[in-house]
């Protein structure tokens, strides 16, 4: 099983703020098979980027995804007040599929 | 618009059993693998188990293998979770996922259900 790890657990910005987030697994993720997803409170998961760089669709740009093998990571260029959520990372590359335990970005 | 909508969830004693169902519309169902994802309230996302588009992979998270089956039917554009054996570590709220592109096991989920509350209690 792929094991991924998210930091920080909780990144404290203001609006207008640059937000970066990490996933590492623990094994290389193949074809770049990772996904990012967004969860506000009372709400389902929404898909924002896949293929480790590929944004969903009607996701705005600032939202951007990077990264290969062990290492990726999700940027925030400027954070608006709608993006205070729940980040997950994902590896859908196995058949047993595994979830990071999620960074927090809040409000400063 | 697509769409996902979870049913079947409650409250259950430990050791019954509870199945799930996941209704979908507004894609061409038989063409996606689905998955399902739980959520213990206030912690992170956790993948359950998944069913290909013809029902030839399945996968199992270890926590639920010889407890949790998956079943589809591409008639009635529905997928069930059989839940056997249940434990009060499996109280979760429960999605369902289409994956994000057709044909293949190995997608990203996209869309979600909005999720079904399952309590395992006495």
């Amino acid at each position: 099983e792929i094991v991924l790890t998210q930091s920080p657990g909780t990144l404290s910005l203001s609006p207008g703020e640059r937000a970066t987030l990490s996933c590492r697994a623990s094994q290389s993720v193949s074809g770049s098979y990772l996904a990012w997803y967004q969860q506000k409170p009372g709400q389902a998961p929404r898909l924002l980027i896949y293929g480790a760089s590929n944004r969903a669709t009607g996701i705005p740009d600032r939202f951007s995804g990077s990264g290969s093998g062990t290492d990726f990571t999700l940027t925030i260029s400027r954070l608006e007040p709608e993006d205070f959520a729940v980040y997950y990372c994902q590896q859908y590359g196995r058949s047993t599929k595994t979830f990071g335990q999620g960074t927090k970005v809040e409000i400063k | 618009e697509v769409q996902l909508v979870e049913t079947g969830g409650g409250l259950v004693q430990p050791g019954r059993s509870l199945r799930l169902s996941c209704a979908a519309s507004g894609f061409t169902f038989g063409n996606y693998a689905i998955h399902w994802v739980r959520q213990v309230p206030g912690r992170g996302l956790e993948w359950v188990i998944g069913i290909s588009w013809n029902s030839d992979t399945i996968g199992y998270a270890d926590s639920v293998k010889g407890r949790f089956t998956i079943s589809r039917d591409n008639a009635k554009n529905s997928v069930y979770l059989q839940m056997n054996s249940l434990r009060p570590e499996d109280t979760a709220f429960y999605y369902c996922a289409k994956a994000g592109g057709a044909g293949s096991y190995f997608n990203w989920f996209d869309p979600w259900g909005q999720g079904t509350l399952v309590t395992v209690s006495s």
